[in-house]
């Protein structure tokens, strides 16, 4: 079954931290992998999209690794600032007719 | 920038009756989604849509949805007769051939 588990659900940090996203997937076949920033009553943000080739892709403060040999990815979130505080949700493409599944998201907080 | 906008931002229909959600997706894409996501869950795809008709869609797309695009700029999902359990956030998204999707605002239709 094509699935995208995320954890940890939940993450409390403060501000000027980092952290670490985590996101395990089943999807078959697999087009790419995104990682999207959903603040509460919002649509998802995008903020990295990465193909099975890529390892490694930065945007500003975020990190995205991709390891498609044992369909993980992370993502890092390098000197947390309070606007940070949303849902990190890790979709993958692919499945039947390269659908958007999407993982349950982590829902971060960052604390002053 | 362009981006998909959503009408309305917030919908509130009886039980029974009949909702239009509303999509203007950007206008040079060419691959057309609808999404939901109910209150604390993660966002659900409903149907994708390409080249007029409809390309893929879930089994929550049952009989009384349908998805319109009429007059080559607005793209719409229709719930024939609202349950209680249709409550929830609507995502319309839009991509052109690259492997970005851009999302709308969302609708949040309360069903009572």
């Amino acid at each position: 079954k094509n699935q995208v588990e995320q954890s940890p659900q939940s993450l409390i940090i403060l501000e000027g931290k980092n952290c670490t996203l985590q996101c395990n997937y089943t999807v078959s076949p697999f087009s790419n992998l995104r990682w999207y920033k959903q603040d509460t009553g919002r649509g998802p943000v995008s903020l990295t999209i990465m193909t099975f080739s890529e390892n490694t892709k930065s945007n500003g403060r975020y990190t995205a690794t991709l390891d498609a040999d044992t369909k993980q990815s992370s993502l890092h979130i390098t000197a947390s600032q309070l606007s940070d505080s949303a849902s990190y949700i890790c979709v993958v493409r692919g499945g039947g007719y390269n659908k958007l599944i999407f993982g349950a998201g982590t829902r971060l907080a960052v604390h002053p | 920038e362009p981006e998909v906008t959503q009408t309305p931002s917030h919908q509130v229909t009886q039980m029974g009756q009949e909702v239009i959600l509303r999509c203007v997706p950007i206008s040079n894409h060419l691959y057309f989604y609808w999404y939901r996501q109910i209150l604390g869950q993660k966002v659900e795809f409903l149907v994708s849509f390409y080249n007029n008709e409809i390309s893929e869609k879930s089994e929550i797309f049952d009989d009384q949805f349908s998805v319109e695009r009429p007059d080559g700029s607005n793209f719409t999902l229709k719930i024939r007769s609202t349950k209680l359990e249709d409550s929830a956030m609507y995502f319309c998204a839009s991509r052109d051939r690259g492997p970005e999707a851009f999302f709308g605002q969302g609708t949040r239709l309360t069903v009572v």
